[in-house]
């Protein structure tokens, strides 16, 4: 059974940083481009970043270009979101989604969710 | 960018009726376009790709049609649990992956 558990997630000042991590089990982690997509309160959903299944390619909405790094670690099945310099307009629940084997942008299974709230 | 347009934003329709979503994009995606239904407090799920592909484990209820600038999310016939909101999403020029504001499906 595929499995996605976001954590993270906090209350942090307008300025701060915040590290995400995702942990995943029940496939082939190695195999596949993971995504991180986001939903402010009571909005809609933003695809934020993704990375290549070996980290060679990163791609990131330009919202967040400069300020958030998406990264991965094979060896732990693990993704990660490093957020720098955030905004009030960051705050959001932060899915972590997976690549589909038909293609990177077809995101098949969501995690549960971490809550990021950027307040002072 | 690729802006996506759901239309209705709210849809209320009664268990056994037939729902028709729209989503209409701003420029052609193919066919690279995809349904999600959302449940408060949890996670997307994904119903449809490719326009009109059924993910696994996904109800025969829920077909997708469409290409270019127009698509539609048909519910056949309303489960109570259908009830959800449901949001479409582009693949077809990217990044940014791109999804609409979402249609509300709600209980009449």
């Amino acid at each position: 059974e595929v499995q996605l558990v976001e954590s993270g997630g906090n209350l942090v000042q307008p300025g701060g940083s915040l590290r995400l991590s995702c942990a995943a089990s029940g496939f082939s982690f190695t195999t596949y481009w993971m995504n991180w997509v986001r939903q402010a309160p009571g909005k809609g959903l933003e695809w934020v970043a993704n990375i290549q299944h070996d980290g060679g390619e990163k791609n990131y909405v330009d919202s967040v270009k400069g300020r958030f790094t998406i990264s991965r670690d094979n060896a732990k099945n693990s993704l990660y979101l490093q957020m720098n310099s955030l905004r009030a307009e960051d705050t959001a629940v932060y899915y972590c989604a997976k690549g589909s084997i038909a293609a990177a942008g077809i995101f098949d299974y969501w995690g549960q969710g971490t809550l990021v709230t950027v307040s002072s | 960018e690729i802006v996506l347009t759901q239309s209705p934003a709210t849809l209320s329709l009664s268990p056994g009726e037939r729902a028709t979503l729209s989503c209409r994009a701003s420029q052609s995606v193919r066919s690279y376009l995809a349904w999600y239904q959302q449940k408060p407090g949890q996670a997307p799920r994904l119903l449809i790709y490719d326009a009109s592909n059924r993910a696994t484990g996904i109800p025969a209820r829920f077909s997708g049609s469409g290409s270019g600038t127009d698509f539609t999310l048909t519910i056949s016939s309303l489960e109570p649990e259908d009830f959800a909101v449901y949001y479409c999403q582009q693949r077809g020029s990217w990044p940014p992956y791109t999804f609409g504001q979402g249609t509300k499906l709600e209980i009449k």
